[in-house]
């Protein structure tokens, strides 16, 4: 089955500190893979994607994230949290059709 | 470029009415669009793929004669809430697959759907 797991439903994390949230997925072709984030009350923006080649993929404000298959991991990582990263992220895996299979969320509280 | 503008961002219904809620994508063409569904504090699930110019495919437990989705043309999906009860009050999002390029789907900003 295609499934995307997200284990930390919850994070908190001090301003200034690193931070990585998790995501596992299982997918039986090729995955293209996601990551959005969510601020309440607020549509999705794409952090970063990654499609093929390099396995490590920047994205905007910031964030990376490895593409592990062997793990089926694809973790999202940044070097120094800002106050304003508090927000809902989710992972998501798709194939070439467009289609998303969303993880379950999670949600990044930043301590000052 | 690749601009999804959904229609409206906010919207209140009585019990029992419909409510239709438009997705367009601005400056590609789209043969295929997606419909969302992400209830408070929880993921977004997919309800359903809509096609040009064909019928949608709706996801497993969405009922397609409450959820009718409509994608006419290249650039607009709707979809409708038929007799909507406050149960269906969610946050519907549209995404949008432009054709012939190989990327991702863009998402509109969502509809705020309230049932009173």
């Amino acid at each position: 089955a295609q499934s995307v797991t997200q284990p930390d439903i919850h994070i908190t994390v001090s301003e200034g500190a690193s931070l990585e949230l998790r995501c596992n997925y299982s997918y039986g072709a090729t995955p293209y893979l996601f990551w959005y984030v969510q601020s309440p009350g607020q549509g999705l923006q794409l952090l970063l994607k990654y499609f093929s080649g390099d396995t490590l993929v920047q994205g905007i404000k910031g964030f990376e994230a490895e593409f592990k298959r062997s793990q089926s991991s694809f973790n999202l990582r940044k070097p120094s949290v800002h106050w304003s990263d508090a927000a809902e992220y989710f992972c998501a895996v798709s194939g070439n059709t467009g289609k998303l299979i969303f993880g379950q969320g999670t949600t990044l509280q930043v301590k000052p | 470029g690749a601009v999804v503008s959904q229609h409206p961002s906010r919207v209140i219904c009585k019990s029992g009415t419909s409510v239709k809620i438009e997705c367009r994508s601005l400056d590609f063409q789209a043969t295929t669009m997606f419909w969302y569904r992400q209830f408070p504090k929880q993921s977004l699930m997919l309800m359903a793929t809509s096609n040009e110019g064909s019928k949608a495919t709706y996801e497993q437990g969405v009922e397609k004669d409450k959820f009718l989705i409509n994608h006419a043309s290249l650039t607009l999906s709707t979809l409708t809430v038929t007799s909507a009860h406050p149960e269906d009050s969610s946050f519907y999002i549209c995404s949008a697959q432009p054709s012939h390029m190989d990327t991702e789907a863009f998402f509109g900003q969502g509809t705020r759907l309230t049932v009173v």
